[in-house]
């Protein structure tokens, strides 16, 4: 299958720091990508849709200036959690879908604010 | 809106034994239908998809799930676990048509016991 790689894995940044997670699609290319958000023990909820060459699309009550996202290229797309606080360390997952429809998933990068 | 349930949110197995996590979901089209498996701090895997045709479909890992529209449901099966499955398990459902953003269960945690 498809592969879809994030980068970091996990980080560590002080609070009021800026911290930017890649989304890259391995071998294939993805004109739309997927960002979710995971808490502990809890489900995956959509923050956006990031639309290569586009504005990406952000779900009711995320914040745009707040969770910046960049899809400058059929292969990468970049959140970047701006001013970041302990508020905001979570889980965060992208996901990539190919000419079939089908999402293929990424390891995931776990944020931590300190 | 689309939307998941997952009824069960931990559930313990013997090795050996037989598994059903059960799904059931709302939506007003025809839905795309996922099963995914999450590993302690990794992403997501997906086990097995249903978009038409065959309401039982097999997916990797063993697993299969049945599609049944009159009860909304769609239940992840195994007839016999490896305490190798032990992981969180989400279903999802999609659109079939537009910008597949997938709404997720709230997940079923999997304990295996020896």
């Amino acid at each position: 299958g498809a592969v879809v790689s994030q980068h970091p894995s996990w980080v560590i940044c002080k609070s009021g720091t800026s911290v930017k997670i890649e989304c890259r699609s391995l071998d294939f290319q993805a004109t739309t990508m997927f960002w979710y958000r995971q808490f502990p023990k809890q489900s995956l909820m959509l923050m956006a849709t990031s639309n290569e060459g586009s504005k990406a699309t952000y779900e009711q009550g995320v914040e745009k200036d707040k969770f910046l996202i960049n899809h400058a290229s059929l292969t990468l797309s970049t959140l970047t959690v701006t001013s970041a606080h302990p508020e905001d360390s979570s889980f965060y997952i992208c996901s990539a879908r190919v000419d079939t429809g089908e999402l293929f998933f990424g390891e995931g990068s776990r944020l931590t604010v300190l | 809106a689309q939307s998941v349930t997952q009824p069960d949110i931990h559930i313990t197995v013997s090795e050996g034994a037989s598994l059903e996590l059960r799904c059931n979901y709302s939506y007003g089209a025809t839905p795309y239908l996922f099963w995914y498996v999450q590993s302690p701090g990794q992403g997501l895997q997906l086990l097995l998809k249903y978009f038409s045709g065959d309401t039982l479909v097999q997916g990797i890992k063993g697993f299969e799930a049945e599609f049944k529209r009159s009860q909304s449901s769609f239940n992840l099966r195994k007839p016999s676990v490896h305490w190798s499955d032990a992981a969180e398990y989400f279903c999802a459902v999609g659109a079939l048509q537009g910008a597949q953003k997938l709404v997720f269960g709230q997940g079923t945690r999997l304990t295996i016991n020896p």
